[in-house]
């Protein structure tokens, strides 16, 4: 079946460090593809999103491009804040009908 | 954007009662809701999916007279934990879909479950 694959953390970084969280996926088909953001106590967000091959999606900083040659959509932001501290999900939705499918989560922490 | 809401956020209860957490899409109509369960440091799994006004589909593994879903109405979803033990503990989060089905779904902030 479907599935998301996201790299482990916890990852730490410094203030206005680079940020990478690498995430790749098995579907079949053409899924769409998101990053969530869960803060701390809190419920997740919507935080970018592609629909299709080549999109990039972004968003507060954060970006995502849909490569289908790699099957992957990896999260970059170039310069992390300590507000960026959460953990981050990537997850596919197979089609309109279908629930997100997450990968594990990647807990981001950021220190001043 | 569009809102969903759950309730309670936090509840805290003894083993062997009930608890229903309400979920409300606030600005839309929601054909279908998911309910997701996440366990500390760990993703979110699909628990159940509620389309309205039908029998919703659960997940294997998932105990439907356990966990039980309604989806009366296009904005209101809820999940009853029926007899409640302190392994059912956990984060609870609902989501919803418009009518339109764009393929984004909304997140309720979740409901966190502690059974004593």
């Amino acid at each position: 079946g479907d599935s998301v694959t996201q790299m482990e953390g916890p990852v730490t970084l410094s203030e206005e460090a680079f940020l990478t969280i690498n995430c790749t996926y098995t579907a079949t088909g053409y899924p769409s593809l998101f990053w969530y953001v869960q803060y701390p106590g809190e419920g997740l967000q919507l935080l970018l999103k592609a629909t299709k091959a080549d999109d990039k999606g972004s968003n507060k900083g954060f970006e995502a491009t849909y490569r289908k040659e790699t099957t992957s959509f990896h999260l970059e932001k170039g310069s992390v804040q300590v507000s960026d501290s959460a953990v981050y999900f990537c997850a596919l939705s197979a089609s309109g009908n279908t629930p997100l499918v997450f990968g594990k989560g990647t807990r981001l922490s950021v220190i001043a | 954007g569009a809102v969903v809401s759950q309730h309670p956020s936090r509840v805290i209860c003894k083993s062997g009662t009930s608890v229903k957490i309400e979920c409300r899409s606030l600005d839309f109509q929601a054909t279908t809701m998911f309910w997701y369960r996440q366990f500390p440091k760990q993703s979110l799994m699909l628990m159940a999916t509620s389309n309205e006004g039908s029998k919703a589909t659960y997940e294997q593994g998932v105990e439907k007279d356990k966990f039980l879903i309604n989806h009366a109405s296009l904005t209101l979803s809820t999940l009853t934990v029926t007899s409640a033990h302190p392994e059912d503990s956990s984060f609870y989060i609902c989501s919803a879909r418009d009518r339109t089905n764009t393929g984004e779904l909304f997140f309720g902030e979740g409901s966190r479950l502690t059974v004593l």
